[in-house]
């Protein structure tokens, strides 16, 4: 099993590009969850999808979007991206067991926005 | 104001030395508290989690503990190995979950 993947491992863009973030994950989890990590700061919730077909937005949305392609595959996406994107993105899966749920994370993005 | 303070910011040990992790939070009610190792460049993987009615869960040579009336808990590790340097977060969940900014441990040999 691979866990959880995603592609790209670096990316460098301008002000104003886009591009998307992709995830996989191979658990058969219902739950995938994308974060970012910035220099001093815990990770934030950018958008979560509790399950295929479902998503919702977490505390720093705004300048993103995501897709929920099928039950292994998590997307998200910059529209125009801007300096203040320039961060880690983490992607992550979870499944409820009894009353609580494991979170697995794949090895991140580096994103850098000149 | 930050909900999960996790404290001290960063921590150099001798190897084989043990060392204590300190998360204090104001998060109220919650249902569990996870602690999760990130090495560098990878993502956080998870040591523990303890449901609000547990206070001790041990992975190895790490163990947690939970006062839930104090709101606080620590992350205990045992005979620190070089393999231990690495970020140590908590986070605490209710209908949220709040990551701490992480303890940054550095074992020497």
């Amino acid at each position: 099993n691979a866990g959880v993947t995603q592609t790209p491992k670096f990316q460098v863009l301008k002000t104003g590009q886009s591009m998307t973030l992709q995830c996989a994950q191979d658990m058969n989890h219902n739950s995938m969850y994308w974060y970012r990590q910035d220099p001093g700061m815990g990770l934030r919730l950018i958008y979560y999808s509790a399950s295929e077909g479902t998503t919702d937005k977490g505390e720093v949305p705004n300048g993103y979007n995501v897709s929920r392609l099928n039950k292994r595959e998590f997307s998200l996406r910059l529209e125009s991206a801007a300096p203040s994107q320039t961060s880690v993105y983490f992607c992550a899966s979870s499944e409820l067991r009894g009353n609580t749920d494991t979170q697995y994370f794949g090895p991140g993005t580096r994103l850098t926005v000149l | 104001k930050n909900q999960v303070e996790q404290s001290p910011q960063s921590l150099i040990i001798l190897e084989g030395k043990n060392c204590t992790l300190q998360c204090n939070y104001t998060v109220s009610p919650f249902s569990n508290l996870r602690w999760y190792k990130q090495d560098t460049g990878r993502g956080p993987v998870s040591l523990t989690i303890m449901t609000f009615s547990e206070n001790t869960k041990s992975n190895g040579r790490y163990t947690a503990t939970l006062d839930a009336d104090t709101k606080q808990s620590s992350l205990h590790i045992t005979a620190s190995q070089l393999s231990d340097s690495a970020s140590y977060i908590c986070v605490v969940c209710d209908d949220k979950i709040i990551f701490g900014k992480g303890t940054r441990l550095h074992i020497l040999p």
